[in-house]
């Protein structure tokens, strides 16, 4: 079945550093990725789709300048977390399209779990 | 624009009782509907679907039906167990013809325990 690999599976950084989060999609190509937030006990909010070979679609409020995403390759996305800072401390899952298998659906990565110190 | 509604937990059931837990939604365009389910310290992963109206998803026992005349998609299961402990997510896409992002749009989620 579809397989999408997100690295790291937790990181701990400084506040001021950035932080990059990878995003493969295994035995499939992805056009679009999405990258999503998820707060303690709470949903994922979307915060931008990712296109391969174009620039990112940001939802409303999401800084872009914050969140970099690159979308270089049809298996690869990533997340930079730039400058990070304690509030930015939260678990990022991305996503990628899946066309084949049950055709329209989703496949999610594993999560990665960001704590800004 | 869309959103999702989700009867918030937690849960607590017995093991073998039955298992309801209650979505509705709210969107433009015509959307498909999902039930995600996320174990601790994991992503999520796809439990069933539904694309169309009156299509029934069903997975592992579960089962959800697609009911555009109450814009529900309750989910449901005759007989839980404990290893079916775990975060419930309810979501649609709409695949951005609602003008919205052409991602997912979630409920809150539903802790679900289940106790021997």
């Amino acid at each position: 079945g579809a397989v999408v690999s997100q690295h790291p599976s937790r990181v701990i950084c400084k506040s001021g550093t950035s932080v990059k989060i990878e995003c493969r999609s295994l035995d499939f190509q992805a056009t679009t990725m999405f990258w999503y937030r998820q707060f303690p006990k709470q949903s994922l909010m979307l915060m931008a789709t990712s296109n391969e070979g174009s620039k990112a679609t940001y939802e409303q409020g999401v800084e872009k300048d914050k969140f970099l995403i690159n979308h270089a390759s049809l298996t690869l996305s990533t997340l930079t977390v730039t400058s990070a800072h304690p509030e930015d401390s939260s678990f990022y899952i991305c996503s990628a399209r899946n066309l084949r298998g049950m055709g329209y659906g989703y496949t999610f990565g594993s999560g990665t779990r960001l704590t800004v110190v | 624009g869309n959103s999702v509604t989700q009867m918030e937990g937690p849960v607590t059931l017995s093991e073998e009782a039955f298992l309801t837990i209650n979505c509705t939604y709210t969107a433009t365009g015509y959307p498909s509907l999902f039930w995600y389910v996320q174990y601790p310290g994991e992503g999520l992963q796809l439990l069933l679907k539904a694309t169309k109206a009156d299509d029934k998803g069903s997975n592992k026992g579960f089962e959800a039906t697609y009911r555009k005349e109450t814009t529900s998609f309750h989910l449901e299961k005759g007989s839980v167990q404990v290893s079916d402990s775990a975060v419930y997510f309810c979501a649609l896409s709409d695949g951005g013809s609602g003008g919205g992002a052409d991602g997912l749009t979630f409920g809150k989620g539903t802790h679900l325990i289940i106790q021997p």
